[in-house]
């Protein structure tokens, strides 16, 4: 066990609607990081968090956004979801002065 | 910008045998380099990481790397496979200027290895 949570594990939802995706880092953690799943890309970062604040972006879509909150949980929402947005989204935390980003298990979306 | 090259996308072999995973990376800058094992239907798990001094790393499940800055590489090897270790490994880099406490990841493609019994 990681020490991240995600909820929920699995997301079954029609094309069209939105979403939100919920993570705990590990307790001390402020590093919040988003990552998506594919078997086309692979696994690709899409943003990061620390302490609240956005920090780092990567190939996030524009219909995705996220924010982390006070008590450092971040959630993740996705929006006019289109069939292609099928994947594991995996969240991840780091410490200030850590070494690694530590992984959950990850929300399996599939949209219909 | 960073990228990850992961040479081979399955790699079968048999039970007891030793393995090498491979793994090159691009970058201008200096790099932090990571293995990670993701499992069926599970999440990432790290098996070893470089960020600096000894080329040669040791990780869980004994498994090591070895960090090679002129070929840009840093090959995954475990001398004895068990039937355990079939999953998926993922090479991946950050920059380790990227701000204290950050490891925003470029991972590579995977590779699937599969132990034969």
């Amino acid at each position: 066990d990681s020490g991240v949570t995600q909820t929920p594990k699995h997301l079954i939802t029609a094309t069209g609607q939105r979403v939100t995706l919920r993570c705990s880092p590990r307790s001390g953690d402020l590093s919040v990081y988003w990552y998506q799943q594919s078997l086309d890309q692979g696994l690709q970062f899409l943003i990061q968090y620390y302490n609240g604040e956005e920090r780092a972006k990567g190939n996030i879509l524009e219909r995705f956004s996220a924010q982390q909150f006070p008590d450092l949980h971040s959630e993740l929402n996705l929006s006019s979801l289109e069939l292609g947005d099928s994947a594991l989204y995996f969240c991840a935390s780091s410490a200030p002065v850590g070494t690694e980003a530590f992984f959950g298990q990850g929300t399996r979306l599939t949209v219909v | 910008a960073q990228s990850v090259t992961q040479l081979d996308s399955q790699v079968p072999v048999f039970e007891e045998a030793p393995v090498e995973l491979r793994c090159n990376y691009s970058s201008s800058v200096s790099v932090y380099l990571f293995w990670y094992v993701q499992y069926p239907n599970q999440g990432l798990q790290l098996l070893l990481k470089y960020l600096s001094g000894s080329t040669l790393v040791k990780g869980i499940n004994g498994f090591e790397a070895e960090f090679n800055k002129s070929q840009t590489s840093f090959h995954l090897r475990k001398p004895s496979v068990h039937i355990s270790d079939t999953a998926e490994y993922f090479c991946a880099v950050s920059d380790p200027h990227s701000g204290a406490g950050s490891y925003q990841l470029t991972f590579g493609k995977g590779t699937k290895l599969s132990v034969i019994p």
